[in-house]
């Protein structure tokens, strides 16, 4: 029974086109995040929800759009894409607000 | 600000031989480091954390950390590699008052035979 999973694990996609990719966790944890990894695996985190509240927001360019239904879900909606977008985009989960995070597998989008 | 840093980008190493992973960081506040391991094409994993107390902290595959103050460093290391650590470890920091984990750039240990 997977921690946290995230779909699609793979995303193709022509520039322009408008993706979303989905996260669950089932570890009851109350924190969500996205990170985005590079082709140089620079990690850069992008979002934090807590309990449905938006904590977190990096400098993210207004075209991705976190949602978080319930404390168990966030997803990331990416509209006009770009091919700097093409990079692996990782959900994770924490109890409470810490540094220990659990991972999804990512989800590796390309943009052509 | 925190920052951190890991200095090798790769490191080569024979397996059974020993390794040292090396990370510092920089933050003017208390801060909880870590030590996170990728493999191919999976996402990360906690390796090992210090919080507080003890200074060396001990993971179950035998990987083990020091933290040191004075240095700002908190360096990775395993006395006997085995091929199966080879991956990408990163290292990072999370301090109260910016509520995020901050990781280095991330070191690529490759073990061989």
């Amino acid at each position: 029974d997977t921690a946290v999973s995230q779909t699609p694990k793979y995303l193709v996609t022509q520039m322009g086109n408008d993706k979303s990719i989905k996260c669950e966790q089932n570890l009851g944890h109350d924190t969500m995040y996205w990170y985005k990894q590079d082709s140089k695996k620079f990690l850069k985190i992008m979002f934090s929800y807590n309990n449905k509240e938006l904590i977190i927001n990096e400098t993210v360019p207004n075209r991705f759009s976190p949602k978080s239904p319930d404390k168990a879900h966030l997803n990331l909606h990416i509209n006009s894409l770009e091919l700097g977008d093409s990079a692996v985009y990782f959900c994770a989960s924490s109890q409470y607000l810490a540094g220990e995070l659990f991972f999804g597998e990512g989800s590796r989008l390309t943009v052509l | 600000a925190q920052s951190v840093t890991q200095l090798d980008s790769q490191v080569p190493v024979f397996e059974e031989a020993p390794v040292e992973l090396r990370c510092n960081y920089s933050s003017s506040v208390s801060v909880y480091l870590f030590w996170y391991v990728q493999y191919p094409n999976q996402g990360l994993q906690l390796l090992l954390k210090y919080l507080s107390g003890s200074t060396l902290v001990e993971s179950i595959n035998g990987f083990e950390a020091e933290f040191n103050k004075s240095q700002t460093s908190f360096h990775l290391r395993k006395p006997s590699v085995h091929i199966s650590d080879t991956a990408e470890y990163f290292c990072a920091v999370f301090t109260g008052g910016g509520n995020k984990l901050t990781f280095g750039t991330g070191t690529q240990l490759k073990v061989e035979l």
